[in-house]
């Protein structure tokens, strides 16, 4: 079956650094992969999408790579700041329904001043 | 632009009781929108599709008589949770996209559902 997994739970960094997000998955070969992010309480906010064709994206501080051979996502964020920590969650399409998607498990990023 | 709004934030019920959540698409049109649960520290797992003018897709486990699913307008849809209880309780949020080819989901701002 399709799986999802985002392989740090929790990830500690030092204000200024890069951080580096990783999303796997198996079972799957996704036209697209988005990455949102998620504050508590609250709903996810899309960041950024790439596509099955594209191997790298950037956003501001934001940079996502995607290698369809080893079935991998990176996400990068440069100089970190404290406003960064959140979750943040990989989500790849579902067959069955357009714009239907399915989420990771998310990594809970702090950013330590 | 592309702004979802969910209602109420929060609410309180009792075990028995039904509760209705609502998740408008405001300054867009949805033909769709998508319901998904999340428990402490987990991630979205998403319930059912709703479809404007049709019924909804539930998926696989999810009970489509305890969550029933209204989509009447393409700016509204509706979870009623029916007979809550204890174990219903958790985050409920719905999402919308836009047409044309976009893919990416707006969200609304989640739904604390606590059952007494």
């Amino acid at each position: 079956s399709q799986k999802i997994e985002q392989n740090s739970e929790a990830l500690n960094i030092q204000e200024g650094k890069t951080a580096t997000l990783t999303c796997n998955y198996t079972n799957y070969s996704p036209a697209y992969l988005q990455w949102y992010r998620q504050d508590p309480g609250r709903g996810p906010v899309f960041l950024l999408l790439i596509r099955e064709n594209e191997k790298e994206k950037r956003k501001e501080r934001l940079k996502v790579t995607f290698d369809t051979t080893l079935k991998q996502s990176l996400f990068h964020i440069t100089a970190s700041q404290p406003a960064d920590s959140a979750t943040y969650l990989c989500a790849l399409p579902l067959s069955g329904g357009y714009q239907k998607v399915t989420f990771g498990t998310g990594t809970k990023l702090q950013v330590i001043p | 632009g592309a702004v979802v709004s969910q209602h109420p934030s929060r609410v309180i019920c009792k075990s028995g009781t039904s509760v209705k959540i609502e998740c408008r698409s405001l300054d867009f049109q949805a033909t769709t929108m998508f319901w998904y649960r999340q428990f402490p520290k987990k991630s979205l797992m998403l319930m059912a599709t709703s479809n404007e003018g049709s019924k909804a897709t539930y998926e696989q486990g999810v009970e489509k008589d305890k969550f029933l699913i209204n989509h009447a307008s393409l700016t509204l849809s509706t979870l009623t949770v029916t007979s809550a209880h204890p174990e219903d309780s958790s985050f409920y949020i719905c999402s919308a996209s836009l047409t044309g080819g976009r893919t990416e989901a707006f969200f609304g701002q989640g739904t604390r559902l606590t059952v007494v």
